[in-house]
């Protein structure tokens, strides 16, 4: 099985700009959650989705958003970039809503996005 | 707010020793918890995951879980330089949503 896929790996943006980011989960994973990664505060949840819908959100602004489409695949936005938006996104794909002790999540490569 | 704390480390240890990697959380309310291992420039892998109290053994891998004193651990047997990585703990706190501590920095010399 494929694994989880991120588009684009790598992207430079400038301050005020806006920037979306891909995300397709493994093959039958209806789970999509998001995850920013930076030195200074680690790996935090922004948003999970499943079957189309926002389950989870984390605190964020609004400035970040997302949504999941029929074929699970999620793209995540982030509008009016700021300095401090420059991190690893990462999203994770599950089988599951989580609702079992069991349920895991598999980590996608990443998107490398640099505000300048 | 939920908290899962792990020593940053760096921990090292020489090669073939066991490496072990703890962490607490605050929510009694978790019942799960992951282990996941992270190379430099790399994402997050999933070494293991435990719910049960107790011990969970996998390869050179053993979780450990104490629920009543909200621990966690990870330990690594025959240790290789190939380990030396970022583990990162992380607890669940609701649906797919993971709570991940700042994660122990591992080094294994050889």
């Amino acid at each position: 099985k494929a694994g989880v896929t991120q588009t684009p790996r790598y992207l430079i943006k400038t301050r005020g700009q806006q920037v979306t980011l891909s995300c397709s989960p493994i093959s039958g994973h209806r789970s999509v959650s998001w995850y920013q990664q930076t030195p200074g505060q680690g790996l935090q949840f922004l948003f999970e989705y499943f079957s189309e819908t926002q389950r989870n959100k984390g605190n964020f602004p609004g400035r970040f958003s997302g949504r999941q489409f029929s074929n699970s695949r999620s793209e995540m936005n982030v509008s009016t970039l700021e300095l401090g938006d420059s991190a690893l996104y990462l999203c994770a794909s599950s089988s599951t809503s989580g609702g079992a002790a069991y349920d895991t999540q598999y980590f996608g490569p990443g998107t490398r996005l640099t505000v300048l | 707010q939920k908290e899962v704390e792990q020593n940053s480390g760096p921990l090292s240890v020489p090669e073939g020793a066991i490496a072990s990697l703890n962490c607490t959380y605050s929510d009694r309310g978790s019942q799960s918890f992951f282990w996941y291992r992270q190379y430099s420039g790399k994402s997050p892998e999933l070494i293991m995951f435990i719910y049960s109290n107790g011990d969970k053994e996998d390869g050179r891998f053993t979780a450990q879980l104490n629920k009543a004193s909200q621990y966690v651990s990870l330990l690594i047997r025959d240790s290789q330089p190939s380990d030396s990585a970022t583990y990162l703990c992380a607890g669940r706190e609701y649906g797919n949503k993971l709570v991940f501590g700042a994660g122990t920095i591992l080094r294994v010399k050889s």
